[in-house]
């Protein structure tokens, strides 16, 4: 059973698209995130929602929004895609409470805008 | 407010041991150990609270001094299947707020 799955793997675009991807956890957690990991490896986390509430927004632009119609969804849709948002983007989820649980990552999608 | 890890990268041989360091100019709830092999997701090792706990898995182990913040990871014995980038994750309070560091490059050769 895939804990945390994440569609598409690879997406390939043109500038100025729009774009969705989907995650989903079924793990019960109540928290989840998205990162994005540039070509340098850098991991920067983007948003994060815990029950559905967004809590981080990172100084990411109103291009990217994020949406979680229930605790187990977090979707990213991508308004007018630029080189620039090339990259992986990693969901997570986690429970967050008294001791804190570790992240548990999707596999990934890897953006490329031409 | 990401920590900051050290060194950037490491090379060894398999048996030889390796330590690698992560800081936070901000008091830490809790950091986060994982590690990420090339085209695979992150996967986690171990977390450490404050209260400058150490943990270990095998040969596998992990310190978080509170005072200093600052935790460093220990892999002894190394073998090759150690190879990857290892992210120290670390969290300030609560929030649902995980900043990591910018890795750390293990090759393990044999």
């Amino acid at each position: 059973d895939t804990a945390v799955s994440q569609t598409p793997k690879y997406l390939v675009t043109q500038m100025g698209n729009d774009k969705s991807i989907k995650c989903e956890q079924n793990l019960g957690h109540d928290t989840m995130y998205w990162y994005k990991q540039d070509s340098k490896k850098f991991l920067k986390i983007m948003f994060s929602y815990n029950n559905k509430e967004l809590i981080i927004n990172e100084t990411v632009p109103n291009r990217f929004s994020p949406k979680s119609p229930d605790k187990a969804h977090l979707n990213l849709h991508i308004n007018s895609l630029e080189l620039g948002d090339s990259a992986v983007y990693f969901c997570a989820s986690s429970q967050v409470g008294e001791g804190h649980s570790p992240l548990h990552f999707g596999n990934g999608t890897r953006l490329t805008v031409t | 407010q990401q920590p900051v890890q050290s060194p950037q990268a490491v090379i060894l041989r398999e048996g030889e041991d390796a330590v690698i360091n992560c800081s936070s100019s901000k008091a830490l709830y809790s950091v986060h150990w994982y590690r990420q092999k090339h085209g695979e997701a992150p996967v986690f090792l171990m977390i450490l609270l404050k209260g400058g706990e150490q943990k270990g898995h095998e040969k596998i182990s992990a310190s978080f001094n509170e005072k200093k913040q600052q935790s460093s990871l220990y892999l002894t014995a190394s073998q090759l299947s150690y190879s990857g980038t290892y992210f120290c994750g670390t969290e300030m309070s609560l929030v649902h707020d995980m900043r990591f560091g910018a890795g750390t490059r293990l090759t393990v050769k044999p």
